[in-house]
């Protein structure tokens, strides 16, 4: 187990609608990073908060935001969904936001189908 | 250019018996890290491994072993004595330093599928 947590587990939604994903970090983690899994894209960092802040962005569509809360919880929205956006969703967190030999530990992820 | 190549989409290993997972990086910085987790069919994805840019020796983690060569730029993943439960998608990962402010993110290769068989 390696601490973070992510809710729900799966997701169901029609085209068109708007979702939220929830994370809350490994305990003393600040720093929250969001990915998105595809088979044919592979891994893609989305966005990275640390300690409340959003610190990075990467492949992350205009449609898709995240925040992450004073508690250190972080939720992405996801909106207008399409059938390309069907994928897992990770959520990782990690001690540093930045050192190199930290590495990230990862949530069991969402699944996210649209229909 | 791909920053983590992993060159073998699927492996196949006799249970008991060593495998190494191939990965090759592309970095212009000094200071670096490189990762490699497991992905079961559950989905999860397990840290397992670490090794430092500035690290002499190879990282180990029981069974796990990280064959780091610096000048070929690869980090091979060595798997000992291989069990069913090792079947999964293993990933290489890297986490550069501050050159080009990628320092806040892990980058991925594609992945390689191992099959364990009995």
């Amino acid at each position: 187990d390696s601490g973070v947590t992510q809710t729900p587990k799966h997701l169901i939604t029609a085209t068109g609608q708007r979702v939220t994903l929830r994370c809350s970090p490994r305990s003393g983690d600040l720093s929250v990073y969001w990915y998105q899994q595809s088979l044919d894209q592979g891994l893609q960092f989305l966005i990275q908060y640390y300690n409340g802040e959003e610190r990075a962005k990467g492949n992350i569509l205009e449609r898709f935001s995240a925040q992450q809360f004073p508690d250190l919880h972080s939720e992405l929205n996801l909106s207008s969904l399409e059938l390309g956006d069907s994928a897992l969703y990770f959520c990782a967190s990690s001690v540093s936001p930045s050192g190199i030999n930290s590495p990230l530990h990862f949530g069991n992820g969402t699944r996210l189908t649209v229909t | 250019a791909q920053k983590i190549t992993q060159t073998q989409p699927g492996m196949f290993v006799q249970e008991k018996e060593a495998v190494t997972l191939d990965c090759t990086y592309d970095t212009s910085d000094q200071s670096y890290g490189l990762f490699w987790y497991k992905q079961p069919s559950s989905g999860e994805m397990i840290f397992l491994i670490y090794q430092g840019s500035y690290d002499e020796q190879n990282a180990t983690e029981g069974r796990y072993s990280l064959n780091f060569q610096k000048a070929r730029k690869s980090a091979n993943l060595v798997i000992s004595a291989s069990q069913l439960g090792d079947s999964a998608m293993y990933f290489c990962a890297m986490r550069e330093g501050n050159s080009g402010g990628s320092n806040y993110k892990l980058t991925f290769g594609k992945g390689t599928l191992l099959t364990v068989n009995p």
